[in-house]
């Protein structure tokens, strides 16, 4: 079975740090770029991150960039995302999801194809 | 930072109702939209890809068009399980930018 599996998430104080993690299965997971996203309670998803095949080529949203690092281990089928300077406005249900594309009319089309239930970081003193 | 603008942010509906859900890109996207659905306390899923391409084994009641920067989930009879929370999404630049979310209820 095709899936990824979030762990990680807890309870944190204001400025503190947590490493989430994210196991792959059942797919090659050297072979696909990968994202976080996350949604805070009762709110829509936002993107949070993107990673590339070897880790090389990282983006951030502009509201983590500089806080949190993004990386994975290709040996492991694992994907990590370091979050420092944690503030309240990051309590969020955090989710990694696999990156398809697909070529059509000329283009690729990316879109996400398989999620994992998720992990909860909660920042509070 | 290319904004994602859904509407309605919730929206009432019957089974058997035919609904329609927008979703409204701030420049063109072309058709670089994707559309999930999500249940409460689940991940979401993929329904749609490319504006217009049926995930695997999402049924065919759901739709979706549009290009450039307006675009449309549609659910062509509701069914009980549809109830839900739908979200669009756009490929075209990162950040991939997602729209608000458009809550779907029960009459």
């Amino acid at each position: 079975e095709v899936q990824v599996v979030e762990s990680g998430g807890g309870l944190v104080q204001p400025g503190g740090s947590l490493r989430l993690s994210c196991v792959a299965s059942g797919f090659t997971f050297s072979r696909y770029w990968m994202h976080w996203v996350r949604q805070a309670p009762g709110r829509g998803l936002v993107w949070v991150s993107q990673i590339n095949t070897d880790g090389s080529s990282t983006n951030y949203a502009d509201s983590v960039e500089g806080r949190f690092t993004i990386s994975r281990d290709n040996a492991k089928n694992t994907l990590y995302l370091q979050m420092n300077s944690l503030g309240a406005e990051d309590t969020a249900v955090y989710y990694c999801a696999r990156r398809v594309g697909e070529y059509n009319y000329g283009s690729y089309y990316y879109y996400m194809d398989v999620w994992g239930k998720g992990t909860t970081v909660t920042v509070s003193s | 930072d290319i904004q994602m603008t859904q509407s309605p942010s919730s929206l009432s509906a019957s089974v058997g109702d035919r609904v329609t859900i927008t979703c409204r890109a701030s420049q063109s996207i072309s058709t670089y939209l994707n559309w999930y659905q999500q249940k409460p306390g689940k991940a979401p899923t993929l329904l749609i890809y490319a504006a217009s391409n049926l995930q695997s084994g999402v049924p065919s009641r759901f739709s979706g068009s549009g290009s450039g920067t307006d675009f449309t989930l549609t659910i062509s009879s509701l069914q009980p399980e549809d109830f839900a929370t739908y979200h669009c999404q756009q490929s075209y630049s990162t950040p991939r930018t997602f729209g608000q979310g458009t809550k779907l209820e029960i009459k």
